[in-house]
């Protein structure tokens, strides 16, 4: 168990309206990540966190925004959802403590459909 | 650009049939490659990280090896429930953020 939540894990929502995504861990780790996964494109970063209030982008963060206030809660916005925005999105953490120092692990993933 | 190919896209084997995936990768100085294990409807699953050419590492029917070019997963008398998508990953070096790349995954199906 990696002590990952996600919020909501499915949702379903129409273009044009925003929806924010929350992962919450239990470790209190400094590094965190969502990804989107899509057919034939694989798991693909959107953006991550290196810890309170500093955020960086990934590779397809056009259309997203982040927001980390405290540790353990990482939330990712769609401030205008559009139907190409339609996937699953992963949250993940980075355990830097022990012999594992590059791993990710995942949350179970948050479905979002957009008509 | 980073990039991760792995193949083939999808295998179907018996049980007891062993096979190998691969993993190919293009990376600007290799930090980390990692494979995961993904079962339908569920988040990636971490099994392996390997770090330098010739390593290898073993976790029960599975072992991973690495070379300067690519990457197989060994799946040794398979069982069903090792059914599931098998993903790779690199971390390219420098930066300290562990920002994967992954491939597209090969989709294992075990059968009896």
């Amino acid at each position: 168990d990696a002590g990952i939540t996600q919020s909501p894990r499915h949702k379903v929502t129409e273009t044009g309206t925003p929806v924010t995504l929350r992962c919450h861990q239990t470790e209190n780790h400094r590094y965190m990540y969502w990804y989107r996964q899509d057919p034939g494109h694989g798991l693909r970063l959107i953006h991550y966190s290196y810890g309170v209030k500093d955020t960086d982008k990934g590779e397809v963060s056009d259309g997203y925004s982040v927001s980390r206030s405290k540790t353990e809660d990482f939330l990712l916005t769609l401030e205008s959802a559009t139907s190409s925005q339609t996937s699953v999105y992963f949250c993940a953490i980075r355990k830097t403590s022990g012999a594992n120092t590059g791993e990710l692990f995942f949350g179970e993933g948050s479905r979002l459909t957009v008509l | 650009e980073d990039q991760v190919t792995q193949s083939p896209e999808a295998l179907r084997l018996q049980e007891g049939e062993s096979s190998s995936l691969n993993c190919s990768y293009t990376v600007s100085g290799l930090r980390g490659l990692f494979w995961y294990r993904q079962d339908p409807g569920k988040g990636p699953e971490f099994l392996f990280t390997l770090y330098s050419a010739g390593e290898e590492k073993e976790k029960e029917r599975l072992k991973a090896t690495l070379t300067k070019k690519e990457s197989f997963l060994h799946i040794t008398a398979p069982k069903p429930e090792d059914s599931a998508t098998y993903l790779c990953a690199v971390q390219a070096s420098p930066g300290t953020a562990s920002k994967l790349t992954f491939g597209t995954g090969t989709r294992l199906q075990v059968t009896l």
